[in-house]
């Protein structure tokens, strides 16, 4: 069966990079688009990142663009996210998703990024 | 890029029925059927409950269902159950290459 496992979160202080990792597996990585999704403390879900199957195209939310960068390593079945200029507003748990058009297929257990000084 | 409107909580005897509505604009839930619900338990990651408006994935009871109209989508949960106590959440495919979320929904079965 589908699973992703996150790893990279971490305490980062305001203005700090991370890079968050998503191993998959139980399923054709090269084949499949795939999403980053946060949750703060508490709030709602927030759409954050989508890269197509190839990596052929990216796309944002604009709460991160410039920001945050997305990309794949499909020999590898890994997913990344490049955090940086981390803001306190940043803090929130990192779901890695297995992606389609409509949305939203499989999801990892999430990583958590807390930014703190 | 704003949310989508859900209300904050709904609620429901076991046995009833509720509805939550999901509203956009013509920009996302108006634009596409790509309109999906995903519930939530305490401390977990959220689960697809249907996808493309009305579609049920497998292991999903037929409890569930979808509908849209216009640029408002609804989740009907019916006979309700103890389990069925979560939160939900609807999104959305936007005219913009993005995704949007709702804000979310508490079920709370009393």
């Amino acid at each position: 069966q589908v699973q992703l496992v996150e790893s990279g979160g971490g305490v980062v202080q305001p203005g700090g990079s991370l890079r968050l990792s998503c191993a998959a597996s139980g399923f054709t990585f090269s084949n499949s688009g795939m999403h980053w999704v946060r949750q703060a403390p508490g709030k709602g879900l927030e759409w954050v990142s989508f890269i197509m199957y190839d990596g052929s195209e990216e796309h944002y939310a604009d709460s991160v663009k410039g920001r945050f960068i997305i990309s794949r390593d499909s020999p590898k079945n890994t997913l990344y996210l490049e955090v940086s200029s981390l803001r306190p507003e940043d803090t929130a748990v990192y779901y890695c998703v297995k992606g389609a058009f409509w949305g939203f297929v499989s999801w990892g257990q999430g990583t958590l990024v807390t930014v703190s000084s | 890029q704003s949310a989508l409107t859900q209300p904050a909580s709904v609620s429901g005897s076991p046995g009833q029925s509720i509805t939550i509505s999901c509203t956009g604009t013509s920009s996302d839930v108006g634009a596409y059927n790509y309109v999906s619900w995903y519930q939530q338990h305490p401390g977990k990651a959220p689960k697809v409950m249907i996808y493309e408006v009305s579609n049920r994935p497998s292991g999903v009871s037929n409890r569930f269902s979808g509908s849209k109209s216009d640029n408002t989508a609804s989740l009907t949960i019916s006979g309700l159950q103890a389990e069925d106590e979560a939160d939900y959440y609807c999104s959305s495919y936007t005219r913009s290459t993005t995704w949007v979320f709702g804000g979310g929904t508490k079920l709370t079965v009393l």
